[in-house]
C-alpha cells in the first residue's frame, strides 16, 4: 500500500470546468512534488513544494495552479483544460530537504478533459 | 545538462531466465541513481537507488544494479525473473549538488516476462 494518498483516482471533466486533484502524506516529508505522465512515457515534473513553499515550476501553464495548504497536503487545482492535458497526473513526497530524488509517488488520478 | 538512456523500449523474456535493463546517464558532476518501477494502472515505486558508498545495490525483490562511473552506466539485473516482474522500468537520475530533487527520467523500458 502506497502512503501517499490520491484522490480521485479517476477525473473526467469538461474544459469549462473547475476541479481539483488532492494529495496527503503522513511520512512526515517535507518536499511534495506534482507530475504528469501521459501514456507509454516518463513521469514529467511539473512542481514541487519545500516547506510548503513553491520551489520549482516548470513552465507549466497557468490553468494548472498548485497549492499546499499545510506539510501534510498538496492541491493541483484545474481550470479550462485542454485535451491534451489528459494524463495520469502523479503526487510524490520526498523524506530528504536535500532532495536527491528519493521520492515517494501516489497511484495517480487519471484526468480525461473532454 | 544531464540526460538518461535506456536502451530497449522491450524486453521480452521467459519466466525464470535472467534480465538485464540497460541504463546509461551523462552528466559532468556528482549523481544520484534511481530505478523506479510502475506496474500497470498503478504509481512508480522506488526498487532500488545509489547515494554512495557500494556501487553494487540490491532490492529486496531480487534486483540489483550496479554503478559504473567509468563508463556511465547504471544497469539493472535479475537472476530469474518471475510473470510478477512484468512492469515499466524507469532509471533516473539526480544531481548530487543541486538541491532541487528534480529527477531526469529515462524513457523506460516494458519488461515483458512471458510463461
Amino acid at each position: 500500500d502506497t502512503e501517499v494518498t490520491q484522490t480521485p483516482k479517476h477525473l473526467v471533466m469538461g474544459m469549462t470546468n473547475k476541479k481539483s486533484l488532492k494529495c496527503e502524506q503522513h511520512m512526515g516529508h517535507r518536499a511534495m512534488y506534482w507530475y504528469k505522465q501521459k501514456a507509454k512515457k516518463p513521469p514529467e515534473l511539473m512542481f514541487v513544494y519545500s516547506y510548503e513553499k513553491l520551489s520549482i515550476n516548470e513552465s507549466v501553464p497557468s490553468r494548472f495552479s498548485p497549492e499546499c495548504p499545510n506539510s501534510s497536503l498538496l492541491n493541483l487545482h484545474l481550470h479550462a483544460l485542454q485535451p491534451e492535458d489528459s494524463a495520469l497526473y502523479l503526487c510524490a513526497s520526498s523524506p530528504r530537504t536535500a532532495h536527491t530524488g528519493e521520492l515517494f509517488f501516489g497511484e495517480g488520478s487519471r484526468l480525461t478533459v473532454l | 545538462a544531464q540526460s538518461v538512456t535506456q536502451l530497449d523500449s522491450q524486453v521480452p523474456v521467459f519466466e525464470e531466465a535472467p534480465v538485464e535493463l540497460r541504463c546509461n546517464y551523462s552528466s559532468s558532476v556528482s549523481v544520484y541513481l534511481f530505478w523506479y518501477v510502475q506496474y500497470p494502472n498503478q504509481g512508480l515505486q522506488l526498487l532500488l537507488k545509489y547515494l554512495s558508498g557500494s556501487t553494487l545495490v540490491e532490492s529486496i525483490n531480487g534486483f540489483e544494479a550496479e554503478f559504473n562511473k567509468s563508463q556511465t552506466s547504471f544497469h539493472l539485473r535479475k537472476p530469474s525473473v518471475h510473470i510478477s516482474d512484468t512492469a515499466e522500468y524507469f532509471c533516473a537520475v539526480s544531481e548530487g549538488s543541486s538541491n532541487t530533487g528534480k529527477l531526469i527520467f529515462g524513457q523506460g523500458t516494458t519488461l515483458q516476462v512471458k510463461p
